[in-house]
């Protein structure tokens, strides 16, 4: 079945400054990586997604790139702001049939 | 925030009992999905359903068992519940792509905490 890592567990950036967040994923039938946004005690509310026929999408701040070839797909948010602090998960899955999350990266934006 | 709503919001329970939680998708959604999310932990997949029928399951046990209703809400039942059954369990609906319940978008309710004792 899938499996998804993702780092960095925690993640501490600057107000203004950029945050990575990477994810890598083993079934290469997945074809389907959301990007969700989980603030303490709410809902993951979905902030960017992208299929496999897409190399990179840019939503604002937000963009995610992914690489088919090697497996994994990555969360980049620029100019980042304190509402920007939150819990992300990356997923992987084939159109939702089933999803699997990675563990999480725990961002932390300082003032 | 999504119009997808669960109910109740908590719930506490002693180990042995049954307990169900309750799901009502989106407007225009026919697919809910069920995932349990232990605390610090990534959601992890229980099942879908699609127009009324299991269409994928993850690795929980046959304790865990759903339904979907004409009207595309939802439930999960968890009989003999263990202490770690301790969770945040939360639904999401999303559209089916085609007639295999195919879809991607999915988007999650507020949850149910369930606790056990």
């Amino acid at each position: 079945g899938e499996n998804v890592e993702q780092h960095p567990s925690t993640l501490s950036v600057q107000e203004g400054d950029s945050a990575v967040i990477k994810c890598t994923y083993s079934d290469s039938a997945s074809n389907y990586f959301p990007w969700y946004k989980q603030e303490l005690g709410k809902r993951p509310q979905l902030i960017i997604d992208i299929r496999s026929n897409v190399g990179e999408k840019k939503d604002q701040r937000i963009a995610v790139t992914l690489n088919k070839t090697a497996k994994h797909f990555s969360l980049h948010i620029t100019e980042t702001q304190p509402e920007d602090s939150a819990v992300y998960f990356c997923a992987a899955g084939d159109y939702g049939q089933n999803f699997v999350f990675g563990p999480g990266t725990r961002l932390s934006v300082l003032p | 925030e999504t119009g997808v709503t669960q109910s109740p919001t908590h719930l506490i329970k002693t180990r042995g009992q049954q307990v169900t939680l309750r799901c009502s998708s989106q407007s225009g959604h026919n697919t809910v999905s069920w995932y349990q999310q232990a605390l610090g932990q990534g959601p992890q997949f229980i099942f879908q359903y699609y127009r009324e029928e299991e269409n994928g399951r993850g690795n929980f046990p046959p304790r865990f068992s759903g339904l979907q209703f004409p009207n595309y809400s939802s439930e999960l039942n968890v009989n003999a519940l263990e202490l770690d059954d301790s969770a945040l369990y939360l639904c999401a609906s999303s559209s089916g792509a085609n007639a295999g319940g195919r879809s991607d978008t999915q988007y999650f309710g507020p949850g149910t905490r369930l606790t056990v004792l």
